[in-house]
């Protein structure tokens, strides 16, 4: 079946532009997660989406990052005036329900330079 | 707070040795899981294995094997014959019963050379 599909793959942009980087979990899994990899910082959780509940922002950098998901399925994950330490590979993961129990499966992710 | 440390960096081997990347963990929950996951190349995120906190009993599955040692937090993972496919990053990870994120050690680049 379908994995987690992330679009675009790549994206440049200049610095002070917003971006959006979508991402379509597997279908079926309720839970859905946002992180970020970078040389400096690692794999690092950004935000967390289960079913209607309100989404877990504790991992997000700053106010100019936000996400949604609409319809319990796809996501977009939003940054504003974006700067040159947001340059980095953005994933994204879904698993079945949210339980410590269950793995997460991530997509391809999106490579994000900001000029 | 959870922390995960893979204290290896890069660790290189020539095929067919066998090679053993360590993951210590902490934690102050009583229930949690741990899991394994490849990188390669590609830059795909591959799960390996999960175990959870009450299983300590370790596995072989092919040429991975995996031991789980709650005594000294770690969850260390070998392969065995290692082959040139193999080569990854390897990133050992911990959750909590929630679920609500992962938590990532640094990662170990493993190169298998011929």
């Amino acid at each position: 079946g379908a994995g987690v599909s992330q679009s675009p793959s790549n994206k440049v942009t200049e610095k002070g532009k917003d971006v959006e980087l979508r991402c379509d979990p597997i279908s079926g899994h309720t839970a859905l997660y946002w992180y970020r990899q970078s040389l400096g910082q690692g794999l690092e959780f950004l935000i967390y989406f289960q079913g209607n509940s309100a989404p877990d922002k504790s991992g997000l950098p700053s106010d100019r990052f936000s996400a949604e998901r609409t319809g319990g399925s796809v996501s977009t994950l939003t940054i504003q005036r974006t700067q040159q330490e947001d340059s980095a590979v953005y994933l994204c993961a879904s698993s079945l329900s949210p339980s410590g129990y269950n793995e997460q499966f991530f997509g391809p992710g999106t490579r994000l330079t900001v000029l | 707070a959870q922390k995960v440390t893979q204290a290896q960096t890069e660790i290189s081997v020539v095929e067919k040795e066998d090679v053993t990347l360590d993951c210590v963990y902490e934690t102050r929950d009583t229930t949690y899981y741990l899991f394994w996951y490849k990188q390669p190349p590609s830059g795909e995120l591959v799960f390996l294995i999960r175990r959870n906190s009450f299983d300590e009993q370790n596995e072989i599955s092919g040429r991975y094997s995996w031991n789980f040692q709650k005594s000294t937090s770690s969850f260390n993972f070998t392969i065995t014959a290692s082959q040139v496919v193999d080569s990854a990053v390897y990133f050992c990870a911990l959750s909590d019963n929630r679920g609500n994120k992962l938590t990532f050690g640094t990662g170990t680049q493993l190169k298998v050379e011929l």
